[in-house]
């Protein structure tokens, strides 16, 4: 397993700002992942972040809205850009081991309220 | 498109009795599924996974069945303890860097 941590746990924001989220684990991993949890609802794959390479994103989520870094295996950031009401989430990022067989693990997320 | 979907949205069950959280998919493809569980203010924990050569997997207090004929999956926490109180998804892996889709989510709520 991955012990992972995420800064900030939580924060509330203004519309038209932006909030960079950092998730850092406890071993080098080869895949990060971000996800939305939407309130009440189940998790949306925002985009996979690779190490050394462009970060792959899923449809309906784009890099101008949500750009992400990965400057190495330990660590990756995502930011929420011009955000609105509607970015208002639960924001997790999770990690793949790499070892084959096994599966992914979360963070404690980032609980963010755009007023 | 392929999704991952659960029957029931809550779930009410007495301490000590089991529980059954249920789960469909659509892909016939996949060949790995997982169960996370979700405690209010938490990530999702792995809990247990099964691959499709198998039909049923066994861990501490959880079973894991897996009918490919149907679709279907399923989680049997034996002697549900109030702990087991949390949001539980099925999920499915895609592809060869372990993508996962989660389902819907069930709610399960253990009444002492």
């Amino acid at each position: 397993s991955a012990v992972i941590s995420q800064k900030p746990s939580r924060d509330i924001c203004q519309r038209g700002t932006s909030l960079t989220i950092q998730c850092q684990v406890d071993s080098q991993v080869t895949m990060m992942f971000w996800y939305r949890q939407q309130p009440g609802q189940s998790l949306t794959l925002i985009a996979t972040a690779n190490q050394g390479s462009e970060a792959t994103y899923e449809s309906g989520f784009v890099i101008d809205k949500f750009p992400i870094s990965r400057p190495n295996l330990t660590f990756s950031t995502l930011t929420v850009s011009n955000m609105s009401p509607e970015d208002s989430s639960i924001y997790l990022c999770s990690v793949e081991p790499g070892r084959v067989g096994e599966t992914q693990y979360f963070g404690p997320g980032t609980r963010l309220l755009v007023l | 498109g392929e999704s991952v979907g659960l029957h029931l949205p809550t779930l009410s069950v007495q301490e000590g009795d089991n529980s059954i959280i249920n789960c469909a998919y659509s892909n016939s493809a996949s060949d790995y599924f997982i169960w996370y569980k979700q405690e209010s203010g938490k990530g999702p924990q792995f809990i247990i996974d099964i691959r499709s050569n198998m039909d049923k997997r066994q861990g501490q207090r959880v079973t894991v069945l897996l009918n490919k004929t149907v679709k279907h999956l399923s989680l049997q926490i034996a002697a549900t303890q109030p702990g087991d109180s949390a949001v539980y998804f099925c999920a499915e892996n895609n592809g060869g860097y372990q993508k996962v889709t989660f389902g819907t989510g069930t709610k399960l709520q253990v009444i002492p």
